[in-house]
């Protein structure tokens, strides 16, 4: 079964407004948590990444949030635009150079 | 620096009949990784490398096999290709260095149909 669990499959948003993907995992042994952007017909490519000693990163106008008790992370996009519809991906590290990788979340931004 | 690149970008197979995907990286990195990537499951591991000549099972290993002979290439083969790996399948690179971040580098991927 997967190790990271994902979660909505699916979301649409208007332009402007604020996107959230959310993650769980289970085992204790991940230490690195990136998320990917995938496009059609492109591979995945690295667009943030956090470690547990902190529960918040930004990066413009994605922000990770972490809660290392209840072992969940998240994804926000703020100020959604229609060039972030593409896919999202959580994944989980236990620093072995291995990343297990949620099921995917599909972003749609309508103008 | 072309980073990863995948031949070929798209393959039909009859059932039974055998294939290589090739991976090569320009970036010096140490491990390469096999994915697949189907609806609804995400990324799934299937072999990966560690350096040149090394090579290990990852998530989903069944019905596949892998090469590492040079340290820029790997090669994903189907001996007797069956419906069920009709995939797009992705091959990634890392870089392998103190307090690397694990962040993969992936190419463009390879869309295969099994009839």
């Amino acid at each position: 079964q997967q190790q990271v669990k994902q979660s909505p499959q699916s979301l649409i948003v208007q332009k402007g407004g604020i996107s959230i993907i959310n993650c769980a995992y289970e085992n204790t042994a991940f230490d690195y948590f990136p998320w990917y952007q995938q496009f059609p017909g492109k591979g995945p490519a690295l667009l943030i990444a956090i470690r547990p000693d902190v529960s918040e990163k930004k990066e413009g106008r994605f922000t990770i949030s972490f809660n290392k008790s209840a072992k969940q992370f998240s994804l926000h996009i703020m100020d959604s635009q229609p060039g972030d519809s593409a896919t999202y991906f959580c994944a989980a590290s236990p620093n072995d150079y291995k990343l297990s990788f949620g099921a995917g979340t599909t972003v749609t931004v309508r103008a | 620096n072309a980073g990863v690149t995948q031949t070929p970008k798209f393959r039909v197979l009859k059932t039974g009949q055998s294939m290589t995907l090739l991976c090569a990286q320009d970036m010096n990195h140490e491990y390469m990784y096999w994915y697949r990537q189907d609806p609804g499951m995400g990324l799934r591991l299937i072999h990966y490398s560690v350096g040149e000549g090394t090579t290990a099972k990852g998530e989903v290993p069944d019905g596949y096999n892998v090469s590492r002979l040079k340290k820029q290439n790997f090669l994903l083969g189907l001996e007797s290709a069956a419906p069920s790996q009709t995939s797009v399948y992705f091959c990634a690179s890392t870089l392998l260095a103190p307090h690397s971040t694990d962040t993969q580098y992936f190419g463009p991927g390879t869309r295969l149909t099994v009839l």
